[in-house]
């Protein structure tokens, strides 16, 4: 069945350092790929997307690619910030919504 | 700006009672889906409903949990009678159609701990 594998946390930064949080993906047919963020106390809210291959999904500083030749969408922001803390799942849709086990990330000034 | 809205927020209940959950989809959205989220197991899909029919409910336990949606702008999830391994995070989400790309959007969630 379709499933998403995203790397463990916790990982905590400096302010302005580089992130990157792995997300690979099994799917049998041709999912699309979403980051979602949770804030603490909050529901979780669509981050970006990518709809087929090779589509780069950004907003926020953030950006990820869809990689079908390695199941991949690694989500990258060149220079965190404080607000940037949060979890942070990775999940694909086709037919159902599948999320990954979400990645907490602190980001101390 | 529009929003999903879920009530309780917090509810503290004891073992073997009810507990209702209910929420309020964004005005328009004809997709609705329940989550819960607890820290062993992450956020898993417990049902989703499209024009208020039930499309999938295969992620609920049957016996104990009930998902409806009365109307358009009410959905509901109860569990009768609740135990202690219910205790989480319970989000409810809607959408427009189910296509693959069609975002969802959450609400804040209900907090449930039962003791």
């Amino acid at each position: 069945g379709n499933s998403v594998t995203q790397m463990e946390g916790p990982v905590t930064l400096s302010e302005e350092a580089f992130l990157t949080i792995n997300c690979t993906y099994t799917a049998t047919g041709y999912p699309s790929l979403f980051w979602y963020v949770q804030y603490p106390g909050e529901g979780l809210q669509l981050l970006l997307k990518a709809t087929k291959a090779d589509d780069k999904g950004s907003n926020k500083g953030f950006e990820a690619t869809y990689r079908k030749e390695t199941t991949s969408f690694h989500l990258e922001k060149g220079s965190v910030q404080v607000s940037d803390s949060a979890v942070y799942f990775c999940a694909l849709s086709d037919h159902d919504m599948r999320f990954g086990a979400g990645t907490r990330l602190t980001v101390k000034p | 700006d529009a929003r999903v809205t879920q009530t309780p927020r917090d509810k503290v209940t004891e073992m073997g009672q009810e507990v209702t959950m209910r929420c309020q989809p964004i005005l328009g959205h004809n997709t609705v889906f329940w989550y819960r989220q607890t820290m062993m197991q992450g956020l898993e899909l417990l049902a989703y409903f499209r024009n208020r029919a039930p499309l999938d409910d295969s992620g609920m336990p049957k016996d104990r949990f009930s998902a409806e949606m009365p109307d358009a702008t009410l959905a509901t999830l109860k569990i009768q009678p609740s135990e202690p391994r219910d205790s989480a995070v319970y989000f409810c989400a809607s959408g427009f159609g189910l296509a693959d790309y069609n975002e969802q959007f959450f609400g804040p969630g209900t907090r449930l701990t039962v003791l």
